[in-house]
């Protein structure tokens, strides 16, 4: 099946520890996004790729890392800067814009609890 | 930079009842226009999305949505709703020569059996 892996699906991290959020597609899309989803805030842009060894940051990065060295993954690091990291955090992927396919694809997601 | 913004944080309707719900962006170029559902306890997935030419998208489960360009407008719309249609609706809206989307902040729809 074609999709998009998230995992862990549940993550705990003591304050003071960076944690990593895996997300891997299979769907050959060149663009890759992650989002922050807390209640009544939608989901708000952290990072994006939209191509291989590219990102960028989105409407709040602070405190958060990436990397896209395989089309396939797009990694999340939660790093001990980030003031409030318990969410839940979704990847995305699609065609690059300019493309007629450009809606998004979403994982399961991933929710961080920081105790 | 793009903004998108939903009127309605939360609806409750009762089963047979229309839905509308409203979407307004702010962009100045071309857009992609998306409304996405998410399910309790399921993936956010596509309901419908508008790229070019018919103004007036269907959807999904009977949805459809209405560009208005000269209102920045994507609102939602379904006849008739049912108690399955409970659920988070979110609007995003993507330029075409840039790769970052935008999304409201959500519509959470209860329907009443």
């Amino acid at each position: 099946d074609g999709g998009i892996t998230q995992s862990p699906k549940y993550l705990f991290r003591k304050e003071g520890q960076n944690v990593t959020l895996s997300c891997e597609q299979n769907l050959n899309h060149d663009a890759m996004y992650w989002y922050r989803q807390d209640p009544g805030q939608g989901l708000r842009l952290i990072y994006y790729s939209q191509i291989v060894n590219d990102f960028q940051k989105g409407d709040i990065a602070e405190g958060y890392s990436v990397s896209r060295e395989k089309k396939e993954s797009f990694p999340l690091t939660v790093t001990s800067a980030q003031k409030n990291p318990t969410a839940f955090y979704l990847c995305a992927s699609s065609m690059p814009p300019g493309r007629m396919n450009t809606e998004a694809f979403f994982g399961q997601g991933t929710r961080l609890t920081v105790v | 930079a793009q903004s998108v913004s939903q009127h309605n944080h939360h609806v409750i309707l009762s089963e047979a009842a229309s839905l509308e719900l409203g979407c307004n962006y702010s962009y100045g170029g071309t857009v992609n226009l998306f409304w996405y559902v998410q399910y309790p306890g399921q993936h956010l997935q596509l309901l419908l999305k508008y790229f070019s030419g018919d103004p007036l998208v269907k959807g999904i489960k009977g949805f459809e949505a209405e560009f208005i360009k000269s209102k920045f407008s994507f609102n939602l719309r379904k006849p008739s709703v049912q108690w399955s249609d409970t659920a988070e609706y979110f609007c995003a809206v993507i330029p075409t020569n840039a790769g970052k989307s935008t999304f409201g902040d959500g519509t959470t729809l209860t329907v009443k059996p």
